[in-house]
């Protein structure tokens, strides 16, 4: 199976910033990328897929990019509802969906 | 407007089975692939189980195999997972989606491992 790590695994940060969370996957990937956000207690949400295709109503301060093995989300100007938990997934391998370890982005 | 809503969850003991349920609505099931997703507690999200459209294909994560089994009724908009063999490591909360990527999710399902 295809392992995808995220970095960092813990982010401190404040409203109005940017930031940016990395994550690599053990082989290439093309753009097969999704990443999702989960607040305690709910089911995730999809943000971006294809790498860098934002999801619809998904606010543009989120971004994505990358190709291969390298793929970053950037959230610019941090709000307050952002403070979450953000995953990676890799969707190049059919059926085989694995997910990232996750970051959890907290204040 | 797309719903996903699990059931079946519960308390099982070592070794117990359980039956998920994840009863869809508001889109055409038979055009989508399924899955199920699983968090144990205070833990990230884990890939569980696939399935093809039509039903044809299956993905099991290396630790289900063998226990676990994915089915689904076009006819009734409803996605299964048949869990076996139950392990203490099975307890989470267990969320099935539609569609790759996943743009739905279901509420979860709790299935607690536990003599």
């Amino acid at each position: 199976d295809i392992q995808l790590t995220q970095s960092p695994s813990f982010l401190s940060a404040s409203v109005g910033d940017r930031v940016t969370i990395t994550c690599r996957a053990s082989q290439s990937i093309s753009s097969f990328l999704a990443w999702y956000q989960q607040k305690p207690g709910k089911a995730p949400k999809l943000l971006i897929y294809a790498a860098s295709t934002l999801q619809s109503g998904v606010p543009s301060r989120f971004s994505g990019s990358g190709s291969g093995t390298e793929f970053t989300l950037t959230i610019n100007s941090l709000q307050p509802e952002d403070f979450a938990t953000y995953y990676c997934q890799q969707l190049y391998s059919y059926l085989s969906y694995t997910f990232g370890q996750g970051t959890k982005l907290e204040i | 407007e797309v719903q996903l809503v699990e059931s079946g969850g519960g308390l099982v003991q070592p070794g117990g089975s359980l039956r998920l349920s994840c009863a869809a609505s508001g889109f055409t099931f038979n055009s989508f692939p399924m899955h199920w997703v699983r968090q144990a507690p205070g833990k990230g999200l884990e890939y569980v189980s696939g399935i093809s459209s039509d039903g044809g294909r299956t993905y099991y994560t290396n630790s289900v195999k063998g226990r676990f089994i994915i089915s689904r009724d076009n006819s009734k908009n409803t996605l299964f997972l048949q869990m076996g063999s139950l392990r203490r490591e099975d307890m989470a909360v267990y969320y099935c989606a539609r569609g790759a990527p996943f743009e739905n999710w279901g509420q979860g399902t709790l299935v607690t491992v536990s003599s």
